[in-house]
């Protein structure tokens, strides 16, 4: 099968800027998730979308980050404006039951690499 | 979320088992117990996972303490491709909360 598809692979942009990034997720998956990497730890859940629907934002900063998944499936992450402190690889994971089932894995993509200067 | 504790280095040889261990002692009846690997440059990547009972698959074994307040991952056999961040994470709700891992490092 297809694994998860993330671009851009890289992106630079100055701080104060916007920046959007893209993710297809394993067909038929119910469940999406964005996770922040930065450097030296581990992923952090960003949000949490079961079909089109937000099950959980706890994690995200509302007042510059924006997510949406259209139809309950591609799905892209936004930050308007970029600050240096958002420079980090944003992983898009998808995984098929979802929140009722324990035994459905995370798909990772490979991430965007993020710089901010 | 309930927190794990794992080295945060570990070596290990070529072809020779290893054992990664992880401490959950606030683990609660209904947390699963998964590990995931990130390779460099890579998302992380399902390794196995298990609620009271051992479990194996072709990529690991892992087993898991009477009490579950503790777990090991074993690869039986390390080659250099094992290299990687390993996560221990305890998944409620099937959110997963990871830590910093343990850097496995194989020397050829």
């Amino acid at each position: 099968e297809a694994g998860v598809a993330q671009s851009p692979r890289y992106k630079i942009i100055e701080k104060r800027q916007s920046v959007a990034f893209w993710c297809n997720p394993i067909s038929g998956h119910a469940t999406l998730y964005w996770y922040q990497q930065i450097l030296g730890q581990g992923p952090k859940l960003l949000i949490q979308f079961q079909n089109n629907g937000v099950v959980d934002d706890s994690q995200l900063p509302k007042d510059r980050f924006s997510a949406e998944r259209l139809k309950g499936v591609d799905s892209t992450l936004k930050i308007q404006p970029a600050k240096l402190e958002d420079s980090a690889v944003y992983l898009c994971a998808s995984s098929l039951e979802g929140l009722s089932s324990y035994n459905s894995p995370l798909h990772f993509g490979n991430g965007t690499r993020l710089t901010v200067t | 979320d309930a927190k794990t504790t794992q080295p945060n280095s570990m070596e290990s040889n070529e072809e020779e088992p290893v054992h990664l261990p992880c401490n959950h002692s606030t683990i609660s009846g209904t947390d699963y117990i998964h590990w995931y690997r990130q390779l460099p440059s890579q998302g992380p990547e399902y390794v196995i996972h298990g609620l009271t009972s051992n479990v194996n698959n072709r990529m690991a074994s892992l087993a898991i303490a009477e009490d579950r307040k503790s777990s090991t991952l074993i690869l039986h056999r390390a080659t250099l491709r094992d290299a990687a961040v390993y996560y221990c994470i305890l998944g409620s709700n099937y959110k997963l909360t990871f830590g910093k891992g343990t850097l496995l490092t194989v020397n050829p």
